[in-house]
């Protein structure tokens, strides 16, 4: 089974808006950390935002936040006032337990604004 | 400088050839991970080392092998490429489990092509 899904293979959002970007994952492990990160046409990964599992609320970071909901098991990104540089795939991972060393990613969304 | 620097940042080898992919970092993290990124898909795993003396095999460490040479350094080797190892091929650091440091600081990555 599908450790981590990102159901939205591609987006079209227009400028300014508000984008939601789905992630769902599978653990039976109580501790473990979700993360996202944004790769450009560039290449390189740039982390964007961390939720823990026993964090209490849900993790902001600038125009960035993570809707986690830890019941669904889902951990959406959502972008405030879109811009044209939000452009790029975007990765859902997962660390399980506290010591654990590996990175679990989705297969990504890839997201593109339009003016 | 970057903190984790990859080189070279493209390669194209013949099928057969040995090449090293070279990984250094600044961020005076313990662990560092080689993950492989093909076109559609996550990143997967292929080595990681918790430091200088302990290094694991990933999830798909078959015809790769790495060094861990310093704290800081860690490479890759294609012993002999071949052209399903085409790839973009990225380095990780991390820091130790208890430090509240939760972050995966990747590199540009490395766009390997075997013809």
């Amino acid at each position: 089974a599908q450790k981590i899904t990102q159901t939205q293979p591609g987006m079209f959002v227009q400028e300014k808006e508000a984008v939601t970007l789905d992630c769902t994952y599978d653990t039976s492990d109580p501790s473990y950390g979700l993360f996202w990160y944004k790769q450009p046409s560039s290449g390189e990964m740039i982390f964007l935002i961390y939720q823990g599992s026993y964090d209490q609320q849900n993790a902001t970071e600038g125009r960035y936040s993570l809707n986690f909901q830890k019941a669904r098991k889902s951990a959406n990104l959502v972008i405030s006032a879109s811009q044209l540089g939000d452009s790029a795939m975007y990765f859902c991972a997962m660390r399980e337990g506290d010591s654990n060393y590996q990175l679990i990613w989705g297969a990504g969304t890839k997201l593109i604004i339009k003016p | 400088d970057a903190d984790v620097t990859q080189t070279p940042r493209n390669r194209i080898t013949k099928t057969g050839k040995r090449i090293m992919l070279e990984c250094s970092q600044t961020k005076g993290h313990d662990r560092m991970y080689w993950y492989r990124q093909d076109p559609g898909l996550g990143l997967r795993l292929i080595y990681y080392s918790f430091d200088v003396k302990d290094i694991n095999k990933g999830e798909i460490s078959d015809g790769y092998s790495v060094s861990r040479q310093a704290q800081a350094k860690f490479s890759l080797s294609l012993e002999s490429a071949i052209p399903n190892q085409t790839a973009l091929y990225f380095c990780a650091t991390s820091d130790s489990p208890g430090t509240g440091d939760y972050g995966y600081t990747f590199g540009s990555g490395t766009r390997l092509t075997v013809v």
